[in-house]
Parts: structure tokens; sequence; C-alpha cells
């Protein structure tokens, strides 16, 4: 089974929504990131939370960690078609430092 | 260097072939790790190194699979008799103890 499950796998939403893609574990999360990539490359570093109901913005996306630090959401707002791409969390299960473990992946297409 | 590097950026070899992926990581990262990313499918970690020595070799699939780091930096990711399951993209990061980057990735095409 999925360490950590990602939801949903995949979103289409219209420019200028607002979405959230969560991110689950049954374990505590030491580390918990947030990536995203474009088809054809690597992964580009969004945010890190560590501590139980921490919360960061940049720009129109803003994660969260929740208190148990078992899950975490990321919220875009009024989306637009630079944010369509694939979205991944990761974690730190086994402890901090430890290697990360990434969920399957939410796909996101932003219509015009 | 500025980022971690990855080479080649794309490898397409014939089944029963040998392939080595290189990955440069940034300057100063000790740890260094290999994960795979099938089509449609997450990150799978195959090997995780801490200077040149490999603490966590949990992911590698088969003994078909072996890597190796120099010097604390480059590492190299060799796959023996490729097969075509291999194929995949090999993603490489390093990590000074906060924080992972990634290098773009190498896609490996076995045919």
């Amino acid at each position: 089974s999925q360490e950590l499950e990602q939801s949903p796998q995949s979103l289409i939403v219209q420019e200028g929504k607002n979405l959230t893609i969560n991110c689950t574990s049954s374990k505590t999360l030491y580390g918990l990131y947030w990536y995203k990539q474009k088809y054809g490359e690597g992964l580009i570093f969004l945010m890190m939370l560590q501590k139980g109901g921490e919360e960061k913005s940049h720009e129109k996306i803003t994660a969260k960690l929740d208190e148990k630090k078992q899950q975490s959401s990321l919220h875009i707002t009024a989306s637009q078609p630079s944010h369509a791409g694939i979205y991944l969390c990761g974690a730190e299960i086994g402890g901090s430092g430890d290697k990360l473990t990434f969920g399957t992946g939410t796909r996101l297409a932003v219509r015009p | 260097g500025a980022g971690v590097s990855q080479s080649p950026s794309n490898k397409v070899t014939e089944k029963g072939k040998d392939v080595e992926l290189r990955c440069d990581p940034i300057s100063g990262h000790t740890a260094l790790y290999w994960y795979r990313q099938s089509l449609g499918q997450g990150l799978e970690f195959l090997i995780y190194f801490q200077g040149n020595s490999a603490p966590d070799k949990s992911g590698l699939p088969s003994d078909r699979f072996s890597a190796e780091r120099t010097g604390g930096s480059v590492s190299t990711l060799t796959i023996q008799r490729t097969q075509q399951e291999d194929s995949a993209v090999y993603l490489c990061a390093s990590s000074h103890g906060y924080g992972y980057t990634f290098g773009s990735g190498t896609r490996l095409t076995v045919v």
C-alpha cells in the first residue's frame, strides 16, 4: 500500500478557480515537501513544512501541515495556465533526514 | 555547480545492454539520492548515499542495478542487461541536510 496518498489523482479546473490537493499518511511526517513537475523536466521545489499546524505561502500557492503532522494540503488561488503540471508531495516518514517518500502525484490542467 | 546535473538527458538502449547514468550533485551536498519515475507512477526510491557510502540500498529493484559515488561527489547508476521494464526517468537529488534539489533526470528507453 502507498505510504503517502495524494488526492485527487487528476484535476481539470477553469482558469481563475481555486483548487486544493491533499497528501495523507497514516504515519507521522517529519518533513513534508511539495514539488511541481512539468513533462520531461525535473522537480521544482515549492515549499517545505516541518511543524504541526505550519502554513506557508508563495505567490498564489499555500501549503499547510495539520497539527498531527499526518496530512498536508496545497491550495492554489485563482489558478492560471502556468500552474498546470504534476504536483508531488514527498515526506521524511522514517524520521528527520530520512529519504523522501513520494505520493503518486496530482496532474493539474488549467483551462484558459 | 549551481544545480544538480544529470547526463545523459536521454538514452535509448537495446535490451540486454548495460547503461551508466551520471549525477553531479550540488557542491558540498553530502547526501545524494537516486529515484525512478515510471510512466504514470510516482517517484520510487532506489538508493541513498551519505558521502561515498550507501546506508540505504533498499530500493534497488534487482542485482542488475548498482550505484557508486566517488570523492563524495559524482555518482553513477549502472543497469546491467537492461530490460524493457527498466524504461523510466531516473532522477537524482542532493541535499545538505535541509531540502532536496533534483536534477532534470535521464529518460531511459529500452527497446
